[in-house]
């Protein structure tokens, strides 16, 4: 099983500030035939389902604002948000699609 | 703009089976290229992916309840349903239903563009 550990747990944050959220993988997504990432960034807002934001590593899902970018490869992993916004809130959780889908622990992003 | 909508019982005993369904409106279960999962987030845990099925009947559970797992499709209802057995309290958690693509590379589903709201089912006696 890939595990995915992302960090921090906790991201309390400014409005208008830069965040940033790492996602380590045990195994590397880097599938070279193609060369795509197999890890995709979904935001949990308190109450609601999760939302895709970036997928195969770097790319914004539609309506996705701009300011989400996901950059990384192999093991190493990037959610950046350019300027939080209050919207934001929520639970951020990457996820591997290599091999039988795992989730990463999750980091809670707090204003 | 494609819904889709888990039901359910809530409450389901111990040693039982647990069976949901998810109904898909505004774009056909049959429509090529998508796949139907199940995902679950038990209390304090994170997601965890529980099987897919594609229109077709193929399917792909989650090796971890494979034994307990059947996923199921009716297009004529253009609805799929999860059956998880012998349940235990350590099943209770809130059950997603989601749509998804599939790389030809992986095999994996990826790219869960569309979400259920969710459905709280509590395992007890």
């Amino acid at each position: 099983e890939i595990v995915l550990t992302q960090s921090p747990l906790s991201l309390p944050v400014t409005p208008g500030e830069p965040a940033s959220i790492s996602c380590r993988s045990s195994q590397s997504l880097l599938v070279e035939s193609n060369g795509y990432n197999y890890l995709d960034w979904y935001l949990q807002k308190p109450g609601q389902s999760p939302q895709l934001l970036i997928f195969l590593g770097s790319n914004r899902a539609s309506g996705v604002p701009d300011r989400f970018s996901g950059s990384g490869s192999g093991t190493d992993f990037t959610l950046n948000i350019s300027r939080v916004e209050a919207e934001d809130v929520g639970v951020f959780y990457c996820m591997q699609a290599l091999q039988t889908l795992t989730f990463g622990g999750g980091t809670k992003l707090e204003i | 703009q494609v819904q889709l909508q888990e039901s359910g019982p809530r409450l389901v005993k111990p040693s039982q089976t647990l069976s949901l369904t998810c109904t898909v409106s505004g774009g056909s279960i049959t429509s090529g290229g998508n796949y139907w999962s199940w995902i679950r987030q038990r209390p304090g845990k994170g997601l965890e992916w529980i099987g897919y099925i594609y229109y077709t009947g193929r399917t792909d559970y989650n090796p971890s309840l494979k034994s307990r797992i059947l996923i199921s499709v009716d297009t004529s209802k253009n609805q799929f349903s999860l059956n998880l057995n012998s349940v235990t309290a350590a099943d209770t958690a809130v059950y997603y239903c989601a749509r998804s693509r599939m790389s030809t590379v992986t095999t994996v589903p990826y790219y869960f563009e569309y979400w259920g709201q969710g459905t709280q089912v509590t395992v007890s006696s």
